[in-house]
């Protein structure tokens, strides 16, 4: 089962313009990771916020975590046409020990140049 | 590039025959993870290893099992192939338990005629 689901599902902008998607989770969580994956191959981890944090910026990458009400965002800000990709939240749960992840459904990106 | 590498990147199996799906994890990383991930969906656990020992399974059958080698490479077999199993599979290796990143490999996509 899935922990999270994620909204929009797709997602089509221009290049330059900023996308924004969110992620909502069910469970207490030790971190929230955001991961890109580009035409079914591997995902390429993004971004990690942990339990205790409230916003987290990398480079043109913003997140926002907000455990009172179990949601995420991740906002791309000026796309490009490269952003192309579906991008996924992923939740390590607080009773589980070690990492192991509970992914939501995924939004896909289309970013038109 | 993350260092992991799977292998075979694309299988066709007919229903009722077993697969085994490799993967080699990044240079000292003793935790690898496997995940499902079925078209249009997210990842979903399948089992983790941690010194070639399992630790923790989500929720899949017992005809999934894995290895973890001492050289913390490792395998996914899975008996009695059903049309359901079509999906890409992902390992995902991280240093250690602890550790709160996990690197993907490109995954192998699995066919089940």
């Amino acid at each position: 089962s899935q922990q999270g689901e994620e909204d929009p599902q797709a997602l089509s902008i221009q290049e330059g313009e900023n996308a924004t998607m969110n992620c909502s989770y069910k469970t207490s969580i030790n971190n929230l990771q955001w991961y890109r994956q580009n035409s079914g191959r591997g995902l390429v981890h993004l971004i990690l916020i942990r339990s205790n944090e409230r916003e987290k910026h990398s480079g043109r990458l913003r997140v926002t975590l907000d455990t009172s009400k179990k949601s995420s965002s991740l906002l791309i800000t000026a796309s490009r046409a490269a952003d192309t990709a579906s991008y996924f939240c992923a939740t390590d749960a607080r009773e589980a020990a070690g990492n192991k992840l509970t992914f939501g459904g995924g939004t896909r990106v289309l970013v038109k140049p | 590039e993350t260092g992991v590498t799977q292998s075979p990147t694309h299988l066709i199996k007919t229903r009722g025959q077993q697969v085994t799906l490799r993967c080699s994890s990044q240079s000292g990383h003793n935790t690898v993870s496997w995940y499902q991930q079925a078209l249009g969906q997210g990842p979903q656990f399948i089992f983790q290893y941690y010194r070639e020992e399992e630790n923790g399974r989500g929720n899949f059958p017992p005809r999934f099992s894995g290895l973890q080698f001492p050289n913390y490479s490792s395998e996914l077999n899975v008996n009695a192939l059903e049309l359901d199993d079509s999906a890409l599979y992902l390992c995902a290796s991280s240093l250690s338990l602890e550790q709160e990143t996990q690197y993907f490999g490109p995954g192998t996509r699995l066919l089940v005629l």
